[in-house]
C-alpha cells in the first residue's frame, strides 16, 4: 500500500476485555515496529520484527501483551485483560533496510481507551 | 541504556523567527539519528535522517546537525511559519542494533501568526 495502515483507528473497551490491533506495513518493508505513546509522553518501544528473525520483544510491558507477524507482512498486537493504564496510542511503523540508513514510516496509530 | 532528552519541552515563537530545537543522547555509539514531526492526533512523519558518519542534513527550511562526541543534535528551522506548529521528536538507533529506535519526549512548537 501507499503507507502504513493501522486498524482500528479508535477503540474503546471495557477493563478486562482483550483487544487486537492490526498493522499493515508498506509493501516490501522487512522491518516492523510497535510503539506506544501515552498522553503527552514520548514513544515507548514495544516490539520489532525483522524478516524471519526472532522478534525483539524486550519492550513489551507485561505478559498480557503479545504480537505476531504473519507471512512477513501484517502484524497483530494483542492486549489481554486490558487495564486502564493500557490507554494510549499504539503506533506501528515499518522500514526497508538499506545500506547507510533506514527511514521509518509510521501509521496514524490506534487510539485505545480502556474504561 | 540509551536515553534521549529534548529541550525545551515546549516553545512558542512569532512567525518568521529562526529557531533551534535540541536533542541529546547518552550513548554516542549510534547508527543514525532521525527527526520527526507529529501533528495532533496523527502519526509521525520523518523529516531528516542523519547517518552516524554525517554532520548535517538539510531539507528546505530545515537543517539538522549531529555531534556524536558530545551526544547532541539540533534541528534548525528557518523563517518559521504557523504551519510548522507541531511536536518535533528525535530518535536514535544504536550501532549494534540499528533497528531499535530510542525516542525523546519531543518539543511542542507553536508558531504564532
Amino acid at each position: 500500500g501507499a503507507g502504513v495502515s493501522q486498524s482500528p483507528s479508535n477503540k474503546v473497551t471495557e477493563k478486562g476485555k482483550d483487544v487486537e490491533l492490526r498493522c499493515d506495513p508498506i509493501s516490501g518493508h522487512t522491518a516492523l515496529y510497535w510503539y506506544r505513546q501515552s498522553l503527552g509522553q514520548g514513544l515507548e518501544f514495544l516490539i520489532y520484527f525483522q524478516g524471519n528473525s526472532a522478534p525483539d520483544k524486550s519492550g513489551l510491558p507485561s505478559d498480557r501483551f503479545s504480537a505476531e507477524r504473519t507471512g512477513g507482512s501484517v502484524s497483530t498486537l494483542t492486549i489481554q485483560r486490558t487495564q486502564q493504564e493500557d490507554s494510549a496510542v499504539y503506533l506501528c511503523a515499518s522500514s526497508f533496510i538499506r545500506g547507510g540508513g533506514n527511514t521509518i514510516y509510521f501509521g496514524e496509530g490506534s487510539w485505545l481507551t480502556v474504561v | 541504556k540509551q536515553e534521549v532528552t529534548q529541550i525545551p519541552a515546549a516553545l512558542s515563537v512569532p512567525e518568521g523567527e529562526n529557531l533551534v530545537l535540541n536533542c541529546s543522547f547518552t550513548d554516542s555509539a549510534i547508527y543514525n539519528l532521525q527527526w520527526f514531526r507529529q501533528d495532533p492526533g496523527k502519526g509521525l512523519t520523518s523529516l531528516l535522517l542523519i547517518q552516524s558518519s554525517q554532520r548535517e542534513q538539510t531539507s528546505g527550511r530545515l537543517n539538522a546537525s549531529l555531534d556524536k562526541s558530545s551526544g547532541r543534535s539540533t534541528l534548525y528551522i528557518a523563517a518559521s511559519q504557523p504551519g510548522d506548529s507541531a511536536t518535533y521528536l528525535c530518535a536514535v538507533s544504536r550501532l549494534y542494533n540499528f533497528n531499535k529506535f530510542y525516542f525523546g519526549s519531543g518539543t511542542k512548537l507553536n508558531v504564532k501568526p
